[in-house]
C-alpha cells in the first residue's frame, strides 16, 4: 500500500468512541480551511471546510472547530468506525488565492 | 459519473527518462493543479493552471513541465533533470469563480518509482 502514513503522529481510537484530530495552521490570514481524508494508496477525499467567520460548522459524524487566537483546528469523528481509518490533514487558504498549506497529516487507527 | 482521473495509477521510470502523468477532470473547473506527495510531508505544489493556456510554477517546479491545452487536462512531465522523482503525485482541479468555490477536489494519484 501507499506509504504516505509513515512517520506522521498516530491517533489509535476504539472502535465507537468519539475521535478528536488537531491541527495547527500558519498563517494569520487565512480564511478557508478544510480537511481531508486519505486513505491508503488513494487521493485525499474532501471532509468538511470552514470559513474563518465561524468557531464551528457540523457535518454527518463530523465536526469542524476553529480557533482563530491560537491558529488551531480540530476535527471531531462521532462514533469513530474501522472505515474511518486513515491519514487526515488540514488545509488552510486565503480565500480567492491560489496557493493552498497542507499539514502533513494524522494517521487515525480504529481499534475493533 | 464526474471527477478527476489520473492514470496510470502505478508507473515505473528508468534514470534518465523522461515521463508523462495524465490528469483529466469532466467537473468544468478552470483551475488545476500538481502536487507531490512525500512520506511523512504534506502535499507540495509543483505547477498550477487558472486558465487554459496559462499555467504557473509551484514551490518545487524544478524538473518538472506541464501544458494546458484544453480545459479538462492537464499533463505533468516529470523529466530527468527531477532528481528525485520518486514519489506519489497527486493532480486537483477547483471551480474559479463564484461563491464557495475555494475547495480543491483531488485524484485518486499516480505513484512514480524510479529504478
Amino acid at each position: 500500500g501507499e506509504s504516505v502514513g509513515l512517520h506522521l503522529p498516530t491517533l489509535s481510537v476504539q472502535e465507537g468512541d468519539n475521535s478528536i484530530i488537531n491541527c495547527a495552521y500558519s498563517n494569520s490570514a487565512s480564511d478557508y480551511f478544510i480537511w481531508y481524508k486519505q486513505e491508503s494508496g488513494k487521493g485525499p477525499q474532501f471532509i468538511i471546510d470552514i470559513r474563518s467567520n465561524m468557531d464551528k460548522r457540523q457535518g454527518q459524524r463530523v465536526t469542524v472547530l476553529l480557533n482563530k487566537t491560537v491558529k488551531h483546528l480540530s476535527l471531531q469523528i462521532a462514533a469513530t468506525q474501522p472505515g474511518d481509518s486513515a491519514v487526515y490533514f488540514c488545509a488552510e487558504n486565503i480565500g480567492g488565492y491560489q496557493k493552498v498549506t497542507f499539514g502533513t497529516g494524522t494517521k487515525l487507527q480504529v481499534i475493533p | 459519473d464526474g471527477g478527476i482521473t489520473q492514470s496510470p495509477k502505478y508507473l515505473f521510470r528508468k534514470e534518465g527518462q523522461n515521463v508523462t502523468l495524465s490528469c483529466e477532470q469532466n467537473l468544468n473547473h478552470d483551475a488545476m493543479y500538481w502536487y507531490r506527495q512525500d512520506p511523512g510531508q504534506g502535499l507540495r505544489l509543483i505547477y498550477y493552471s487558472q486558465i487554459v493556456n496559462d499555467f504557473q510554477k509551484g514551490d518545487i517546479a524544478e524538473g518538472y513541465s506541464v501544458s494546458r491545452e484544453k480545459k479538462e487536462s492537464f499533463p505533468l512531465t516529470v523529466t530527468s533533470a527531477q532528481k528525485n522523482p520518486t514519489a506519489f503525485y497527486l493532480c486537483a482541479s477547483r471551480e474559479q469563480w463564484g461563491v464557495g468555490t475555494d475547495t480543491q477536489y483531488f485524484g485518486p494519484g499516480t505513484r512514480l518509482t524510479v529504478l
